[in-house]
């Protein structure tokens, strides 16, 4: 069964500072989708990148960038002079095509981003 | 293009009530999933449908039943409700199937008292 693991529960910077939100998976498929979402305060989950199991290219989208290792199974999401507008919840999500749509979703990590 | 849209956005409902919750998703989208979100248990899918047929469901028990109209608006429903029911509960949509890309609306908080 697929698992989404979050070990970061809780991270607090301060303006313009790095920060790293780990995400670890578990799959049997060799074929498989990851993601990020954000969760700002009103609730609706935020798509910000998705990445197949077949494309092991970092990706970087402005100050934000992703690793993807298959080797230590991790997806980890980097912030690069974080603002505080980037306070949010932050979920790690894996789905395979067999299972439809389904996301499996990890618990989160809560990044507060102080002025 | 619209969003996903979800109606309502807040409902207190008493216990033993029942509940439905309705979303509209992205034109053009046929697929639509429904997640329940709460502090305990983090997000859980509780189930997709793909052209009016349910594909997959999550562990909830039989309490929680959704469905899917031609024009791919779905609902879902909640019977006997429990205090243990309040959530937000979120729609994703989806264009087609198997690729997991979703787009989700503001969710439908819900508060059983």
């Amino acid at each position: 069964a697929q698992k989404v693991t979050q070990a970061q529960t809780e991270i607090s910077v301060v303006e313009k500072e790095d920060v790293t939100l780990d995400c670890v998976y578990e799959t049997r498929d060799t074929t498989y989708y990851l993601f990020w979402y954000k969760q700002p305060p009103s609730g609706e989950l935020v798509f910000l990148i998705r990445r197949n199991s077949f494309d092991e290219q970092n990706e970087i989208s402005g100050r934000y960038s992703w690793n993807f290792q298959k080797s230590t199974s991790s997806f980890n999401f980097t912030i690069t002079a974080s603002q505080v507008v980037d306070s949010a919840v932050y979920f790690c999500a894996l789905s395979e095509p067999n299972a439809g749509n389904m996301l499996t979703f990890g618990g989160g990590t809560r990044l507060m981003v102080k002025p | 293009k619209a969003g996903v849209t979800q109606t309502p956005r807040y409902l207190i409902k008493t216990r033993g009530q029942q509940v439905t919750l309705s979303c509209s998703p992205i034109s053009g989208h046929r697929s639509v999933s429904w997640y329940q979100q709460t502090p305990g248990q983090g997000l859980q899918f509780l189930f997709e449908y793909f052209s009016e047929t349910q594909r997959n469901k999550g562990n909830f028990p039989g309490r929680f039943s959704g469905r899917q109209f031609s024009n791919s608006r779905s609902e879902m429903n909640v019977s006997t409700l429990e205090l243990g029911d309040s959530a937000l509960y979120l729609c994703a949509s989806s264009l087609t199937v198997g690729q997991g890309e979703a787009f989700f609306g503001q969710g439908t908080r819900l508060t059983v008292v």
